[in-house]
């Protein structure tokens, strides 16, 4: 069974442009979590789709959105980007969790380096 | 929100030895404390999770227990080894809206 997968691998960009990263649940997954994991600040919530809806963001400014399609994959748009974006972009999934607490699988990430 | 403190940030133990990672939360709703290990490169994998029913949980050289009265929970690894060496992050949630709140990891490092 293939795991959640994430691209691109990495991304350099410079300030003030948009990038975009993609990330495949596991299959059965309904839910997809985006975290961004900057340097000695552990895993901060981003996004939480569930069923093709936005069911809760973090603490980050609007220009972080994205979506979920009909077959559960996501993508992470950041606009504007600003040099502190830079970062390792983790997506997970897990099965629904309006049904509880569920184990969450993490992709091996997205970096991301704003010049 | 949830809140989760983490603690020590780093931590350092010679092979052989025991080593314990210490987290507190704020939400008393909080019900399932998973704790992830992420070596480096490498994305982040569950290891061991605890849900608040129970008071402790082994697998093999990995224990944790939860003290929902205090609001904190443990990572406890026996006769560690070199490959223990990795960040681990604790987290905290609760079932209905579940988004778990991670903490900021801690730096474990097995001197051979």
């Amino acid at each position: 069974e293939a795991g959640v997968t994430q691209s691109p691998t990495h991304l350099i960009k410079t300030r003030g442009q948009q990038a975009t990263l993609r990330c495949s649940p596991i299959s059965g997954h309904t839910s997809v979590y985006w975290y961004q994991q900057a340097l000695g600040l552990g895993l901060q919530f981003l996004l939480w789709y569930d069923e093709g809806e936005e069911r809760n963001r973090g603490n980050f400014p609007p220009r972080f959105s994205g979506r979920q399609f009909p077959n559960y994959s996501s993508e992470l748009n950041v606009n504007a980007l600003e040099l502190e974006d830079s970062a390792l972009y983790l997506c997970a999934s897990s099965f629904g969790s309006f049904s509880g607490a569920n184990v969450l699988t993490f992709g091996a990430g997205s970096r991301l380096t704003v010049l | 929100g949830e809140n989760v403190e983490q603690h020590p940030s780093t931590l350092s133990v010679q092979e052989g030895d025991s080593a314990v990672i210490k987290c507190t939360y704020s939400d008393s709703a909080s019900n399932y404390f998973p704790w992830y290990k992420q070596e480096l490169g490498k994305r982040p994998q569950l290891i061991i999770d605890i849900r608040s029913n129970v008071g402790e949980k082994k697998d093999q050289r990995i224990a944790v227990t939860l003290n929902k009265t205090a609001k904190h929970f443990s990572l406890h690894i026996t006769e560690t080894q070199p490959e223990d060496s990795a960040v681990y992050f604790c987290a905290a949630g609760s079932g209905g809206s579940y988004i778990p709140t991670f903490g900021r990891g801690t730096s474990l490092i097995v001197h051979p």
